[in-house]
């Protein structure tokens, strides 16, 4: 599976748009991009996936760039509970056969 | 569909002695796995299980480790002589293992501390 890097912590305040950049430069063809949150002292929450399309969901928006090597997980209005550690994983397939490859995220801190 | 559930939540035990885990998935999930996070970083994967059928083990599974999913529902993990360095959150997730889904689904963890 292709490596990701995000940046370790961002802030957002509350009710603005919180834009979550990830490079994957080494992503090949069928490599599909996923995003799981993880808040404090809970296990990780799915939040949605896509291969080279823009995908919108009722949590969050998937915006994958042309080349696919970089994509932005968006929460178009922030609340106080979407602070929490966001993954960005890369890996082969769209149904999950397979483990999941956690690096170690980004910390966003929703602000009042 | 109550979630996946892992017990005891909190486990503190001293070292050298056996700890076990137990993980109940959403009800006819087929696919089991378990993860272990450290502060600070992301879950690592351990073991993965489909039905009864471990299929994958990391080298992060040293020998004192053992995991089973004796009728393809629950599973335990044990860790066996525990040490300082097995301080840790123990996840497990499950997932249907159906063609189009992509979601696992994740417990609450267990989380581990060794004195």
């Amino acid at each position: 599976d292709a490596k990701t890097t995000q940046p370790t912590s961002m802030d957002c305040a509350e009710g603005r748009a919180a834009n979550l950049p990830c490079n994957h430069s080494t992503i090949s063809g069928n490599e599909y991009v996923y995003w799981y949150r993880q808040i404090h002292s809970q296990g990780p929450q799915y939040i949605i996936h896509g291969l080279k399309n823009n995908e919108t969901n009722e949590m969050a928006s998937l915006i994958i760039t042309e080349d696919r090597k970089s994509s932005t997980l968006i929460l178009p209005h922030a609340t106080l509970r979407d602070t929490a550690v966001y993954y960005c994983i890369v890996r082969f397939g769209s149904y999950n056969t397979d483990k999941l490859i956690f690096g170690t995220g980004t910390r966003l801190q929703v602000f009042p | 569909d109550t979630g996946v559930s892992q017990n005891p939540r909190h486990k503190i035990t001293k070292r050298g002695q056996n700890v076990t885990f137990r993980c109940d998935p959403i009800s006819e999930h087929n696919r089991l796995y378990w993860y272990r996070q450290t502060l600070g970083q992301g879950p690592e994967f351990l073991t993965y299980f489909q039905n009864e059928a471990q299929l994958e083990k990391s080298r992060l599974l040293s020998d004192r480790f053992s995991a089973e999913r004796p009728k393809g529902s629950f599973s335990t993990l044990e860790i066996q002589r525990t040490e300082q360095g097995d301080s840790a959150m123990y996840l497990c997730a499950s997932s249907s293992g159906e063609r189009g889904t992509y979601e696992q689904y994740f417990g609450p963890g267990t989380r581990l501390t060794v004195t």
